[in-house]
Parts: C-alpha cells; structure tokens; sequence
C-alpha cells in the first residue's frame, strides 16, 4: 500500500519570498511517479508538477521546483517568487506505473501576504 | 478539446433519495477515476473504470455505491439511500489509452459538491 504524508497543515509567505511545502511517502514499488496538485477555492484540481521516480534530475516548472529525495522518500515543493495567486491548497500524491489511481496526502493551505 | 465534464456542479438530496453524479472525460481518454474529498481533506480513491469495465473499485464502499462506464455516454457514479455521511465533493479525473513508458497524465473535472439534508 502507498502513503503519502504531509504534515504542514498550514503553510504562510510573503509575496516574492520563497516557501517550501513538505511531503514524504512511502511505497514499495519503484516504477512511481510523484505529483503536486494546487486546489484553489474554485476547487479545480490543477497538476502543478510531477517526477518520474527513475529520474534523479529534480523537476522544474517555471517558479516550482522540487527536491526530490528517494533514498529518504521525500518529495518536498519549492515556490519561489510567490504571488498571490499561489494562495491555495496543495496535494502531494503518488501513483504506481503509468495507469492507476493517486494516492493523496491530506494538503497543506498555502496563504500568501502582501 | 473540452476538458474533463462533471455535472451537475452541486447536487442537493435528502437522505434516503438516490444521487447520480456524471462524469464526461476528455475526448479520447478511456479510463476514467472517481474520487471523494471530505470536507478539510485530501481526495480518496474510490474507483477505476475503462469501458464497459471496472478495473479497481478497491475504495469504494460496499453498499450503496456503485459506478459505470458504458460504451456510449458518460461515467456514472450513482449513490442510493444517501446519508448525511455522504456529503463531499466528488472528484472525476480520465487519462488516455495506455502506452508503455509514457507518463499518461489524468486530467480532472472541476468535481460535484453533494449536500445530503
């Protein structure tokens, strides 16, 4: 079984400052990938970057990054240059092979200050 | 090309009526997922459908709940003798058809909103 922990609640920055959102997981499979959704109030899910676990390069995605650990099954989020349009919930998740259902942690409510 | 389609948007029913929840995926995705999130939570897995067949329905719960995908038409997640415990919002996401080493992406609706009263 997968899981998939995130244990900032709540999470809060200052717009152009930088934040970090944590998440580990735990699966004992290695063909896996690993994603962030962002859920703004409209509550659409909106794919905000995900990693392939064979690639030891982190991903990037414009102002997201992440540090991806394997050896340590972390996955944390960077945000750098936050705006506040970043405000929102965030969903780390996995999924085993190319064709199966997410796993999520339970998010962290980014808010974001002027 | 439309994306993921889930009407209605918010759905109201009274405990004991039944609640069906349709879910249009992209055009030419084949399988499609169905997930609950509770209120302050993340999404839960409830089931995996490809065409005319459930692949995985290991979270979904044992009565009262159940899904399709016909050949023809939307998904289908249909809830009978809803209870209050019910009320969530429910999440439809659909990829495309498979191919080996390539990361086929899911695509999620903007969800359905039950209120069980």
């Amino acid at each position: 079984a997968q899981t998939v922990t995130q244990s900032q609640p709540e999470m809060s920055v200052q717009e152009a400052e930088t934040v970090t959102l944590s998440c580990t997981y735990d699966t004992s499979e290695s063909d896996y990938y690993l994603f962030w959704y962002k859920q703004p109030p409209s509550r659409q899910m909106i794919l905000v970057i995900r990693q392939e676990a064979y690639k030891q390069q982190n991903a990037t995605e414009n102002r997201f990054s992440v540090n991806f650990q394997k050896a340590a099954k972390s996955f944390s989020l960077k945000i750098s240059d936050s705006q506040l349009g970043d405000a929102a919930m965030y969903f780390c998740a996995s999924r085993v092979g190319t064709a199966s259902k997410l796993t999520f942690g339970t998010g962290t409510r980014l808010q974001v200050t002027l | 090309n439309a994306g993921v389609m889930q009407n209605p948007r918010h759905l109201v029913r009274r405990r004991g009526q039944e609640a069906r929840l349709r879910c249009s995926p992209m055009k030419g995705h084949s399988h499609v997922y169905w997930y609950r999130q509770l209120p302050e939570e993340g999404l839960k897995f409830m089931v995996y459908l490809q065409k005319e067949n459930i692949i995985d329905e290991s979270g979904m719960p044992k009565e009262r709940f159940s899904a399709e995908f016909p050949k023809e038409g939307p998904s289908i997640l249909r809830i009978q003798q809803v209870v209050r415990g019910d009320s969530a919002a429910y999440f439809c996401a659909s990829s495309p058809i498979l191919v080996i080493g390539m990361n086929t992406e899911a695509f999620f609706g903007q969800g359905t909103r039950l209120t069980v009263v």
